[in-house]
């Protein structure tokens, strides 16, 4: 039984494309989040939720959108794909929002042709 | 300058030896320290997770953590193939920062 799972594992798109990624957590945590792992295996916090609040939002281009219907959710929307969006994008979870103890999602593999 | 500085590897052992694996970092704000394995095509799990400094021990695995000299290690004994792997530091206070992760692979 996954704790964090999110869909699609792969997605190949054209620039230019709008695409969505959703993530459940059954975990029963309150924060969820979207990290960024870039080809050097670089992991950089895109955003937090906690309880549906928006608690991070880091530099991030407005092409990307998060949406967290409640607190087991949360989805993220890019619009207007670039080559340079090309990653592995993971959902995560924890306990409260101190940003410690986090649980990964199996990332999605990004590929902007 | 990076907050968290990672020794980049990658490192390749023979199976059965210590592996330390080093981080370093520049906020000392950072309160809580932590230390994930990422296998490849896998997302980070979690494997070790302290406050203070000295040592924390979980089986084969010790994390140490020196806050004075802003210096944590992960050291894994007795080596196994399993243990290959990227390994990365992670550290804060209210949002994690990780380091850039260090690719280990244990040669039987």
């Amino acid at each position: 039984d996954t704790a964090v799972s999110q869909t699609p594992k792969y997605l190949v798109t054209q620039m230019g494309n709008d695409k969505s990624i959703k993530c459940e957590q059954n975990l029963g945590h309150d924060t969820m989040y979207w990290y960024k792992q870039d080809s050097k295996k670089f992991l950089k916090i895109m955003f937090s939720y906690n309880n549906k609040e928006l608690i991070i939002n880091e530099t991030v281009p407005n092409r990307f959108s998060p949406k967290s219907p409640d607190k087991a959710h949360l989805n993220l929307h890019i619009n207007s794909l670039e080559l340079g969006d090309s990653a592995v994008y993971f959902c995560a979870s924890s306990q409260d929002g101190t940003g410690n103890t986090i649980y990964f999602g199996e990332g999605s593999w990004l590929t902007v042709v | 300058q990076k907050e968290v500085e990672q020794d980049p590897g990658p490192l390749s052992v023979p199976e059965g030896a210590i592996v330390s694996l080093n981080c370093t970092y520049s906020n000392s704000a950072f309160q809580y320290f932590m230390w994930y394995r990422q296998y490849s095509r896998k997302g980070p799990e979690l494997l070790m997770y302290t406050y203070s400094s000295g040592n924390k021990e979980d089986g084969r695995f010790t994390a140490q953590v020196d806050k004075s000299s802003k210096y944590i290690s992960l050291f894994i004994r007795d080596s196994q193939p399993s243990d290959s792997a990227t390994y990365l530091c992670a550290m804060g206070a209210g949002k994690s920062t990780f380091g850039d992760g260090t690719t280990l692979t244990v040669k039987p």
